[in-house]
Order: C-alpha cells, then sequence, then structure tokens
C-alpha cells in the first residue's frame, strides 16, 4: 500500500520559518519525482514545485509564487522529501500536500498525502 | 505560465443525469513529439486529497468509473459524468503538465440538485 504522510506543520509568525517532511512508503521513492501542492482554506490548489529523481539530477522546479523562499529536497536513503519554508506570510497560510506519480506511467500525481497544516500568524 | 480557466464555477445535477464541465488552457498542451495532450482531472472531495480521474485529456485511471469520460484537445477540454452519483460531489480541478511550473484551474463545484 502506498503511503505519504506529512508532518512539521504548525503555527508560525511571519518572516518565520518552517521545515516540512513527507516520508513514503509503497513505492520506489528513489526513482520518483516529489512534488508539493498547498491548499487554502476554502481556496483551490496550487502547485509548488517539484525535485526529481537521481538520473534526473534532482532538478527542482518552482511556482513563481515561492521562488526565494521555498526550496524542496529529498534524502533517498530515507525515503523522504522536505519543503524548506522561509520569510512565511499570512498568505502562506494553508494545508500542504506531497504528492507524486510514484511508479504510475501516467505521469500526474498519483498519490497524495493527507496534508499538513499550516498557519501563518502572529 | 499556463493558466488554466475552467468553467462554470459551480453546477448542480441530479442524481443520474450529466455533468459537464470544461476546461481552458492559455495555451496548447499538446505535444507533437508525444501526441499527448499533457492535460489531467482530479476530484476532491470534502476534507480529502484530490484523486486523479484522467491523465492526457482522455485516459482514465485504473479503478476510476466509466461515468467519468474526458475529451478535447490543444487548449479545450472537457469532463464529463455521464450519470451523477452521490459521491461524485467534489471539486474538479484541471491540471496541466505539460511545462513547470504545472498550474490548476479553479475548480469547479458539483452539487446535487
Amino acid at each position: 500500500e502506498v503511503q505519504l504522510v506529512e508532518s512539521g506543520g504548525g503555527l508560525v509568525q511571519p518572516g518565520g520559518s518552517l521545515k516540512l517532511s513527507c516520508a513514503v512508503s509503497g513505492f520506489t521513492f528513489s526513482g520518483s519525482s516529489m512534488h508539493w501542492v498547498r491548499q487554502a482554506s476554502g481556496k483551490g490548489l496550487e502547485w509548488l514545485g517539484r525535485i526529481r529523481s537521481k538520473p534526473n539530477n534532482y532538478a527542482t522546479a518552482y511556482a513563481e509564487s515561492v521562488i526565494g523562499r521555498f526550496t524542496i529536497s529529498r534524502d533517498d536513503s530515507k525515503n523522504t522529501t522536505y519543503l524548506h519554508m522561509n520569510n512565511l506570510k499570512t498568505e502562506d497560510t494553508a494545508v500542504y500536500y506531497c504528492s507524486s506519480p510514484g511508479y504510475s506511467i501516467s505521469g500526474i500525481n498519483d498519490y497524495w498525502g493527507q496534508g499538513t497544516l499550516v498557519t501563518v500568524s502572529s | 505560465d499556463i493558466v488554466m480557466t475552467q468553467s462554470p464555477d459551480s453546477l448542480a445535477v441530479s442524481l443520474g443525469e450529466r455533468a459537464t464541465m470544461n476546461c481552458k488552457s492559455s495555451q496548447s498542451v499538446f505535444s507533437v513529439y508525444s501526441t499527448e495532450n499533457y492535460l489531467a482531472w482530479y476530484r476532491q472531495r470534502p476534507g480529502q486529497p484530490p484523486e486523479p480521474l484522467i491523465y492526457g485529456a482522455s485516459t482514465r485511471k485504473s479503478g476510476v468509473p466509466d461515468r467519468f469520460s474526458g475529451s478535447g484537445s490543444g487548449t479545450d477540454f472537457t469532463l464529463t459524468i455521464s450519470r451523477l452519483q452521490a459521491e461524485d460531489v467534489a471539486v474538479y480541478y484541471c491540471q496541466q503538465y505539460y511545462t513547470t511550473p504545472w498550474t490548476f484551474g479553479q475548480g469547479t463545484k458539483v452539487e446535487i440538485k
């Protein structure tokens, strides 16, 4: 069974930093790209970025809204990906999901975690 | 960035009836190399993460009921639910994965009339 489990969410002050983790089981993590998507309460989905696998040089790509503030990394030995968030703003308050195509040939994100809530407030 | 625009924002359909929603991209998401449209549809039920329904504009994911169908090419796409069931009450999102940043439409909310 495929599982993606996010952790690390919580309350942080504006300007602060937070690191989210996403632990993966059930597919070959090292061969899969990993994505982060967020959703503010009552709003739509916003793709934040992705990190590709080692054969693809761990290439990253980001949404314009988070460039320079958010960084995605991964530790293949721990089957975990991370979202490092700096200079947080109130508008970053959202549920943060990690997702992945896994071993699917579709190319889209077949697998999603349940999300972790980040609240940016003073 | 490719902008995805969905219509309508919401629709109410009777159980067993057809629901149709549209998605338009600001530029083509068709690849001449793969001859594939890089367009996906997701369903998000209340309180749940999104679940994939369709990829390549028209290919149903394994396990997705055949009442869901996708069509379109280039910049204009449609998701049809042929016979609405109660469990289809959700918000439906289209997403392009043709190029980064991947982008979602704003969603279409489907309710029971």
